[in-house]
Order: C-alpha cells, then structure tokens, then sequence
C-alpha cells in the first residue's frame, strides 16, 4: 500500500534540543495529521490540520500544513524524555465511498541521548 | 476507559490456524477502521465500516481475511488459514459519523499483536 516520504527516518538528540521532521506525498491531501506511537501500543493523535497553509501548535508542537497539500512539517520545542517515540504523518482524504482512511508516511523514530 | 478497545492484546498462533481479533469502539462512534502495521512501518488501511456496512476493502485484504461489523457496534477481523506473512500488528480505529466535508478524527486502540509460527 501507499506510504508517504517522511523524514528524517531517526533522530538522536539531546534533552532540550529542538526536533524537526516532515513528510511529503506525490497526492493532495485535504487534511494532515500527527500521530505519535509508543512501543507496543496504537498511534495517539497530537495535532490535526484541516486547511493549506494552517500553522497550528499544542503546547510543544506545531505542525503545518504545506500550500501545495503536498506536505506537512512538525516541530517540537525543546525536547523531553517522554517524547521519546515513533512520530507518524498522515494524510486523509475523502473516498467515493465517504471513507476517510488514513495514509501514513513512514515514521520518525525520535531518541533522547542522555 | 471509554476509549477503542481491542482484544486479545497478543496472539500467537502456527501457520494454517485461523485467528479472529475482536474491536471495541468508542461508544456511539458510526465509523470503524481497521489497518495492519509490520515492523518499521506505518500503519496501512485494511477495510471501513459505516454502521454495519463495510464499504471499501482494501486489496492488502485477500480472500482469507474477512471482517463484520453486526449491529454497527463492535467489529472482528477473522483470519484463515494463517501464513507467516500474516505477523503484524493489526489497529482497530473509531471516529464519529462524518459531515459533509469530513476531517473527523480517527481514535486508535492498542493493537492485536499477531504472531505466526
């Protein structure tokens, strides 16, 4: 199935440092979202986008949506132990059906170096 | 809790054996989702219910897998004649019914862990 280009793959960093990734689709999407997930566990929501050019944050995190709906960036603000996890994008569109599956890019496995 | 449930949590079964996982939505939550995720990757859509219609599979869906969702309220996915290929974790996801426009957002259970021997 389809998975969107998300980058960086991993990411080691220091406790307090800043964390950037992104994810890209060669489709439109017409809402992006982050996911985070922890080991063994489903993925948790963190922020949602609904329209291109949207800069939305939650507390730590601001994510925005790409002009082109193409793409979709997340930041997090100076790092702590619990962010440590595996960040997902996705992309979600309505279908012929009404369905609003979900396409996620890759992943971001993010650490913390003590 | 009144978040989607999923259960057994972890299943490990030998290959030819059929298997079936059980989903829990949030209550009063019209749309179900089901994905399969392996190893290193995100998650990938398997198949939607709207109430107690399924209404798009995914082809990642073959002949063996088969999923209901009777009375519109919980959902299993059944898996025949497993194959080593079948390991994975399998999600389960609610969301509301959705407005014209849609951008509901999808709540995700803790998985079923399948392991094929």
């Amino acid at each position: 199935g389809q998975q969107l280009n998300q980058s960086p793959q991993s990411m080691f960093i220091q406790e307090g440092e800043d964390v950037s990734m992104n994810c890209t689709s060669s489709s439109i999407f017409n809402t992006w979202l982050w996911y985070k997930q922890d080991p063994g566990e489903g993925p948790v929501l963190l922020i949602a986008l609904y329209k291109a050019g949207e800069l939305t944050s939650n507390g730590r995190l601001t994510a925005q949506f790409g002009i082109t709906r193409k793409d979709s960036f997340l930041n997090i603000s100076a790092s702590i132990p619990s962010d440590v996890g595996i960040y997902f994008c996705a992309g979600q569109i309505i279908s012929n059906f009404g369905n609003e599956k979900l396409t996620f890019g890759t992943g971001t496995r993010l650490t913390i170096i003590p | 809790d009144t978040g989607v449930s999923q259960n057994p949590r972890h299943k490990i079964t030998k290959r030819g054996q059929n298997v079936t996982f059980r989903c829990d939505p949030i209550s009063e939550h019209n749309r179900l989702y089901w994905y399969r995720q392996t190893l290193g990757q995100g998650p990938e859509f398997l198949t939607y219910f709207q109430n107690e219609a399924q209404l798009e599979k995914s082809r990642l869906l073959s002949d063996r897998f088969s999923a209901e969702r009777p009375k519109g309220s919980f959902s299993t996915l059944e898996i025949q004649r497993t194959e080593q290929g079948d390991s994975a974790m399998y999600l389960c996801a609610s969301s509301p019914s959705g407005i014209s426009g849609g951008g509901d957002t999808q709540y995700f259970g803790p998985g079923t862990r399948l392991t094929v021997l």
